[in-house]
């Protein structure tokens, strides 16, 4: 299948800072990435889809300022969480999707943790 | 609403012969896939049905009817290593992905 990576695999920062992720798709070109985040025992949740070139769809409830999602180019993604939190603490996996259309698989990055002290 | 069903929790033996089920209501339907999380890992692609029948694939095997909104998710000879969390996904008509919560599948030796 086709690999996407991640970096960082973990941060530990201090609450107020801003922290960047970055979600690559090393063999393919994705047209579409998705960010998800995952609280401990709990199911994934879409935070936002975002597509090469423009700006991304936030998921309800999903601030877009404090989570900048920024799609440059067709193999990079970045979502940067502004001002952390504790409570943004998580498990933030992205996932990238190709150009073959919208019923294309979606594959996973290997995650990044966050914890904010 | 658009709702996923799938067990919390299941368990199994080592050797054995598993199947989790995935019953779904969505706004439109364009194919359900399974994917394999373990612990503190992001998910691995396992499967992607779209037609009515059985994709088999190893020791995995994927089953979907449409009419019914229901998946199930087979694994036979079954090792440790597939202790894992199962997680049933259905595309809607807007091609997004609507997410069960995941069956947490314990192997026993």
């Amino acid at each position: 299948g086709a690999v996407v990576s991640q970096h960082p695999s973990w941060v530990i920062c201090k609450s107020g800072t801003s922290v960047k992720i970055e979600c690559r798709s090393l063999d393919f070109q994705a047209t579409t990435m998705f960010w998800y985040r995952q609280f401990p025992k709990q199911s994934l949740m879409l935070m936002a889809t975002s597509n090469e070139g423009s700006k991304a769809t936030y998921e309800q409830g999903v601030e877009k300022d404090k989570f900048l999602i920024n799609h440059a180019s067709l193999t990079l993604s970045t979502l940067t969480v502004t001002s952390a939190h504790p409570e943004d603490s998580s498990f933030y996996i992205c996932s990238a999707r190709g150009a073959g259309g919208e019923q294309e698989t979606q594959y996973f990055g290997p995650g990044t943790r966050l914890l904010v002290l | 609403g658009q709702n996923i069903d799938q067990p919390t929790e299941m368990t199994a033996t080592e050797g054995a012969i598993v199947q989790i089920n995935c019953t779904y209501q969505t706004s439109g339907f364009n194919g359900l896939f399974w994917y394999q999380q373990h612990a503190g890992e992001a998910p691995t692609f396992l499967s992607y049905n779209v037609l009515d029948g059985l994709e088999e694939k190893g020791r995995f095997s994927s089953f979907l009817s449409r009419s019914k909104g229901y998946s199930y998710l087979l694994l036979k000879e079954l090792q440790m290593k597939d202790s894992a969390s199962y997680l049933c996904a259905v595309m809607d008509s807007n091609y997004q992905l609507i997410w069960g919560a995941g069956t947490k599948l314990i192997i026993k030796p």
